[in-house]
């Protein structure tokens, strides 16, 4: 079946450092991949998405590229921010209206 | 995308009584869908509310202790049926957006504390 897996956090910078964030996954077909986004205390917000290789989704300086020859969606940021303290969850879809999520990194960036 | 709201946003409840949570969408929307997110946790799909028809429950879920309803295309409910410390968690609703992508969108979350 679907999995998605993430690199284990948290995950703990200093403000304007480099982020990458790991996301590998099995899915059968071509999946759609997500990146979603948990600020503390409220849901889930869409960051971006990708559906098909070699696609590249952006959004609020987050960017990740679906690469099927690795089966990755990593997500990178060339200079976080303190705002940008959450948890980040990959997901995919592989035709069907269910996600799949990883279990989540959480990012701590501190000033 | 959809706006969603939750009510309530959070609640301390008592073991062994129920909650109802709610749901509601700006739009017209035929897929909904619940989660529940354990502390410190992904989320885990509890059922798929289409109007009209049976919630379609997943595995480990069942529809005595997590009963929904889907009166028409922008409302569900789901309630929380004689609860126990382990039911605490954020409930989650959520719907389809529009393309093939099927990305969905979330509401804010219920925040349930269960003494």
């Amino acid at each position: 079946g679907d999995s998605v897996t993430q690199m284990e956090g948290p995950v703990t910078l200093s403000e304007e450092a480099f982020l990458t964030i790991n996301c590998t996954y099995t899915a059968t077909g071509y999946p759609s991949l997500f990146w979603y986004v948990q600020y503390p205390g409220e849901g889930l917000q869409l960051l971006l998405k990708a559906t098909k290789a070699d696609d590249k989704g952006s959004n609020k300086g987050f960017e990740a590229t679906y690469r099927k020859e690795t089966t990755s969606f990593h997500l990178e940021k060339g200079s976080v921010q303190v705002s940008d303290s959450a948890v980040y969850f990959c997901a995919l879809n592989s035709g069907y209206s269910t996600l799949t999520f990883g279990k989540g990194t959480m990012l701590l960036v501190s000033p | 995308s959809a706006v969603i709201s939750q009510k309530p946003s959070r609640d301390i409840c008592q073991r062994g009584t129920s909650l109802t949570i709610q749901c509601q969408v700006d739009s017209q929307v035929t897929m909904m869908f619940w989660y529940r997110q354990q502390p410190g946790q992904s989320l885990t799909l509890i059922a798929t509310a289409n109007q009209g028809s049976e919630a379609t429950y997943e595995s480990g879920f069942v529809i005595d202790k997590f009963p929904i309803s889907r009166p028409n295309l922008t409302f569900s409910t789901l309630t929380v049926s004689n609860m126990s410390p382990e039911d605490s968690s954020i409930y989650l609703c959520s719907v389809v957006g529009g393309g093939s992508s099927y990305e969905q969108y979330f509401g804010p979350g219920t925040r349930l504390t269960v003494t």
